[in-house]
Order: structure tokens, then C-alpha cells, then sequence
């Protein structure tokens, strides 16, 4: 769900298992969608990307799902391991861009959280 | 691998001084940014540069904020007269084109605290 202010929604799994962290976007329009990772004291670090042709895509342990009816984006991580722990954004290129990304606009974050 | 570094990673300033952020970004990428992070909350953009002049700014980058390439390495981002709400994590990015192909690569931000 929403979060606000310091209360980010956190998602607890525990070692080994998949975690899907999901993210709804804002504008129908909008055609390129990335997710980062936040460790902490760090910056956002890429993921993976996709562009809004398509509905999943798949990169080393990670997959994006996207469902544009919904205007909803998921990452799926396999197999996940503690080092996968930090907060994770979803972000989008607003429409006006074309076929550029622009700025880009985040999502607030998901806490994933990784027990051994 | 190369990545986007940011000095300093910590800057504590009076309320009114003015401050400037510094970000060395990757070096054969040609577009700029600068988000800013309030502690808890979520990204937000404040400006884009390209080419040596601002392609794009949010509400957000008032008459108070500047940017400048002094060089062809550095990328700044000057705060001219701080006020406590610029209390936040100061992130800088680059890419190499604004092809949906080449995403933005961000550094580790410089924490500002305004006293």
C-alpha cells in the first residue's frame, strides 16, 4: 500500500525463497519504466528496465512484470539472498519524452527485508 | 565498473550560506542530473543538463539552486542561500544518452544538514 512519511511498506521473506515487490505507477502514458535498489547510505542502484511494449522482462535472478491495463509493475527476485535486502523504488518516464527518459519520477519504495 | 562519484559525503551548513554540491559523473556520458532525497521519502528529480545548459527543472529548483560544468569532469550543483527544508540527500546522475536504452547511473549522494 502507500506510505507515508517514514513508513516505508515492507516486504519480510525469508532466505531462499522469491519475493515480488510491486509498484503502482501514475500516468497510463508513460512508456519506460525502471527499477532500482537503495542500500543503505548508497544511491539507487539499476536493476533492470522496460519499455512499455512490452509486459516482462527477465535479467540475472530479476523479472519486471508489467500490466499497463492496471498501470501496475512488479520485480520478481529469485531465490533471494540477504544481500538483496535494501528499499527498492519503481520509476517512470513521464509521457512528454517521447522516445527519451527524461527525468524520471519514483515511486516511494518498498522495504525488502531478508531473513537467513 | 565505472560509477558517478559525489563529494562531499556529508555537508553540514548554517541556514543562509551558500553551498555547492559536487559529482564527478561517468566520464563518457553526455547527459546530467541532480535529484534530491528527504530523509524517508521518495526521489524527486530537480534538474537535467545537457550540451552546457538546463534541459529540464522541477518546481523544486527555485531561483536559489544553480548548476554548472566548470570542466569537462565536474558537475555541480550550488545552493545559493540554504534554508532548513534543503536538509536531504543530494543525489547526482548521468547517462549517456537519453535513449531508453541507456538508463541513469546515480552516485551515493552527499547528505546536506542545515543547522
Amino acid at each position: 500500500g502507500e506510505s507515508v512519511g517514514l513508513h516505508l511498506p515492507t516486504l519480510s521473506v525469508q532466505e531462499g525463497d522469491n519475493s515480488i515487490i510491486n509498484c503502482a505507477y501514475s500516468n497510463s502514458a508513460s512508456d519506460y519504466f525502471i527499477w532500482y535498489k537503495q542500500e543503505s547510505g548508497k544511491g539507487p542502484q539499476f536493476i533492470i528496465d522496460i519499455r512499455s511494449n512490452m509486459d516482462k522482462r527477465q535479467g540475472q535472478r530479476v523479472t519486471v512484470l508489467l500490466n499497463k491495463t492496471v498501470k501496475h509493475l512488479s520485480l520478481q527476485i529469485a531465490a533471494t539472498q540477504p544481500g538483496d535486502s535494501a528499499v527498492y523504488f519503481c520509476a517512470e518516464t513521464p509521457p512528454n519524452y517521447g522516445g527519451s527518459q527524461g527525468n524520471l519520477i519514483f515511486g516511494k519504495g518498498t522495504k525488502l527485508s531478508v531473513k537467513p | 565498473e565505472p560509477e558517478v562519484t559525489q563529494t562531499p559525503s556529508h555537508q553540514v551548513t548554517q541556514m543562509g550560506q551558500e553551498v555547492i554540491l559536487r559529482c564527478v559523473p561517468i566520464s563518457n556520458h553526455l547527459y546530467f542530473y541532480w535529484y534530491r532525497q528527504i530523509l524517508g521519502q521518495k526521489v524527486e528529480f530537480l534538474v537535467s543538463f545537457y550540451n552546457n545548459e538546463i534541459s529540464e527543472k522541477s518546481e523544486i529548483f527555485d531561483d536559489q539552486f544553480s548548476v554548472e560544468r566548470p570542466d569537462g569532469s565536474n558537475f555541480t550543483l550550488k545552493i545559493r542561500s540554504t534554508k532548513l527544508e534543503d536538509s536531504a540527500m543530494y543525489f547526482c546522475a548521468s547517462s549517456f544518452t537519453e535513449s531508453l536504452n541507456q538508463p541513469q547511473h546515480f552516485g551515493d549522494g552527499t547528505r546536506l544538514s542545515i543547522l
